[in-house]
């Protein structure tokens, strides 16, 4: 079965970085992702494209601080230089075959 | 810029039937490039994929709500639909419509959709008598 994996929080200083996790259940480590950020009280944005080779490509007006890598089943979403609005939820999703999409329970990022 | 913009009751009772439309502006829902999905969040949890369609009308829903859900298409205004019946409060949600990017694999014969690309805000549906 097709799960994502994610710590349910963390927590960084402001003007650091960060480095969240996302991991593939067994037999998926192959699969692409894509990184969402949902904002206190709003609707998630769609962050970037991974793949398992660690390329990725962001969605518009993605700032050069959000940066994605790969290493076997995990999945990494980096935030750089952090700032207050980078405080949110992250959420990595995946897709099956056919159309079917598969979310992680999501991360709640605090920045200190 | 693509926008979408979800609209319905807020408030439903247990048992009847709740229905949501997202009105996509700024693009076409009839292009062949794209999925039309919609994803719902409980207070305070994860999200949840509820199911996709085509403009032709192609729909795949999650296993776990197929039974209860039905998806539709009307590319005359642009606009997607979801009908959720025989709601709980377990029901109670954030409900949200997205765009999902259509794709070949390797063979290319095998079309699949890497997911969101874009989002609209969400609308709350409690389900409450």
């Amino acid at each position: 079965q097709l799960v994502l994996t994610q710590s349910p929080s963390a927590s960084a200083s402001l003007g650091a970085s960060v480095k969240l996790t996302c991991t593939l259940s067994s037999g998926h480590s192959s699969y692409a992702i894509a990184w969402h950020q949902q904002q206190p009280e709003k609707g998630p944005r769609y962050l970037m494209k991974l793949n398992s080779d660690g390329s990725h490509s962001k969605g518009d007006g993605i700032p050069d601080r959000f940066s994605g890598s790969s290493s076997g089943a995990e999945r990494y979403l980096t935030i750089s230089s952090l700032q207050s609005e980078d405080e949110a939820d992250y959420y990595c999703q995946t897709w099956g075959t056919g159309i079917h999409w598969v979310f992680g329970g999501g991360t709640k990022l605090t920045v200190l | 810029q693509l926008q979408l913009q979800e609209s319905g009751p807020g408030l439903v009772k247990p048992s009847e039937t709740l229905s949501l439309t997202c009105t996509v502006s700024g693009g076409s829902i009839s292009s062949s490039s794209y999925y039309w999905g919609w994803i719902r969040q409980p207070p305070g949890k994860g999200l949840e994929w509820i199911g996709s369609i085509y403009y032709s009308g192609s729909t795949y829903y999650n296993p776990s709500l197929k039974s209860r859900v039905t998806i539709s298409v009307d590319t005359s205004k642009n606009q997607f639909s979801l009908k959720l019946s025989s709601v709980t409060a377990a029901d109670t949600a954030v409900y949200y419509c997205a765009r999902g990017v259509n794709y070949y694999d390797s063979s290319g014969y095998h079309l699949l959709n890497r997911g969101p690309d874009y989002w609209g805000q969400g609308t709350l549906v409690t389900v409450s008598s």
